[in-house]
């Protein structure tokens, strides 16, 4: 049973603080994705990786950064935190497709934390 | 572009009667589409994917490339069906997935 945990459920912080969201997985997974998900906004992909030390870019990666040091962890990281990036983030992970003779690739979800911005 | 839209953001229903959540996509090429539910307090999860043509839960959904639809239908909604269910699409050698905004069901005794 794949497990993807996430460092806190719930996260208050400051103005201007330095955030780090940690994500661990245990399914050796080759990539990794980090989402926010807002109400009437869905799931945005913030950045992904698909190697260790690999990381592209998503739909809104303004404000972020990450890091894959370690092919189980995936860090995302807020520089500079700031009262709009307020929100539920939810970190997943996937095999590379083809490993297991599929086409498709189902993504595997922790159970997200909720970050707070003051 | 590539887009998936889900028209209804709640969509409240009898318990017993049918019911159908919408999602509409834009893809050029072939995608692969899912649906993904997440229950009260629990994670994101997968719940089908068109390529299985299964049905789980009850629910089923049927990919229609001419009307780029990939609709989620259950005959008779139960109480426990209550979530929030985002319909996704994935191109075939893509990691990624496109979501859509999400429809919340509410099953009512």
């Amino acid at each position: 049973d794949v497990k993807v945990t996430q460092s806190s459920r719930y996260l208050v912080k400051r103005t201007g603080e330095k955030v780090f969201l940690e994500c661990v997985q245990d399914m050796d997974h080759e990539n990794m994705f980090w989402y926010r998900q807002d109400p009437g906004l869905g799931l945005r992909l913030i950045y992904f990786s698909y190697d260790v030390k690999m990381k592209e870019k998503g739909d809104i990666p303004e404000g972020y950064s990450v890091s894959r040091e370690k092919k189980e962890r995936f860090s995302l990281i807020l520089e500079s935190a700031s009262t709009n990036q307020t929100s539920m983030y939810l970190c997943a992970s996937s095999q590379n497709l083809g490993t297991s003779g599929t086409s498709y690739n189902e993504q595997f979800f922790g159970p997200g934390t909720r970050l707070t911005v003051l | 572009a590539q887009r998936v839209t889900q028209p209804e953001k709640l969509l409240s229903v009898f318990k017993g009667a049918p019911v159908e959540l919408k999602c509409n996509y834009s893809y050029s090429g072939s995608p692969e589409l899912f649906w993904y539910v997440q229950y009260s307090r629990q994670r994101l999860q997968l719940l089908l994917r068109h390529i299985s043509r299964e049905s789980i839960k009850g629910f089923t959904a049927d990919l229609n490339k001419g009307e780029t639809s990939f609709h989620l239908k259950k005959p008779f909604a139960q109480e426990e069906d209550s979530a929030m269910y985002y319909c996704a699409l994935s191109g075939k050698s893509s990691y990624k997935l496109i979501f859509g905004s999400g429809t919340r069901l509410l099953v009512r005794p």
